[in-house]
């Protein structure tokens, strides 16, 4: 099994550029996560989809976040217009109905 | 409000000595708790988990300890070594693994 795969692991990007992140959950895990973590926030919660559905999007931070999952094998976290407090690596995780609670290598994301 | 709480951002420790990580939490409602690992540049990674049913649980070098009428967890690790650098995180959960809510993480340091 390869593991949830994120891509890509660095982004460089421009202040008010849009950035995507993208996620593959491990195949059948009907559960996927984004995490943000940071030195002040450690790692914080920003949306969950349960069988491709977003079920809280509470921790995401304002509207230029959102996040989609078009299908059970793929999900992307958009970031438009990208900001420097944008800073942060991010993580995805994936389980199946609770267990096995897996997380990718993350995504470290810097704007300029 | 940060449900979970790592008062401790970084531990140094002599190896073969024990470390003693802390994590407190206010939500009443958690029912299983779990401790992660993260090694630079990769995700974290399940290390031990204690239901709230338990006051400890056991593995190897590993140790968790629950005390629920103060809302506090330990991981006990004995004895201490080098390979165990890193940063741990403590989550909470109340339905058995999906939506963890991290704590911020304490960075570990086990020196030779």
């Amino acid at each position: 099994d390869a593991g949830v795969i994120q891509s890509p692991r660095h982004e460089v990007t421009e202040m008010g550029q849009e950035v995507t992140l993208r996620c593959k959950p491990i195949s059948g895990h009907n559960s996927l996560f984004w995490y943000r973590q940071t030195m002040m926030r450690g790692l914080e919660l920003l949306i969950y989809f349960n069988n491709n559905v977003p079920i809280d999007d509470s921790g995401m931070p304002e509207d230029r976040f959102s996040a989609k999952m078009p299908n059970a094998s793929f999900s992307t976290l958009k970031i438009q217009p990208s900001e420097p407090r944008d800073s942060a690596v991010y993580f995805c995780a994936s389980t199946r109905d609770g267990y096995g609670y897996t997380f990718g290598s993350g995504t470290r994301l810097t704007v300029v | 409000d940060q449900q979970v709480k790592q008062n401790s951002p970084s531990l140094s420790v002599q190896e073969g000595r024990i470390s003693i990580l802390n994590c407190d939490y206010t939500n009443s409602m958690f029912d299983y708790f779990l401790w992660y690992k993260k090694y630079p540049a990769e995700g974290p990674t399940f290390l031990i988990s204690i239901s709230s049913i338990k006051d400890k649980n056991e593995d190897g070098r590993f140790t968790v300890f629950l005390n629920k009428s103060a809302k506090h967890l330990s991981l006990h690790i004995v004895p201490s070594q080098p390979g165990d650098s890193a940063v741990y995180f403590c989550a909470g959960t109340n339905n058995a693994g999906n939506m963890l809510t991290f704590g911020g993480g304490t960075r570990l340091m086990v020196k030779p």
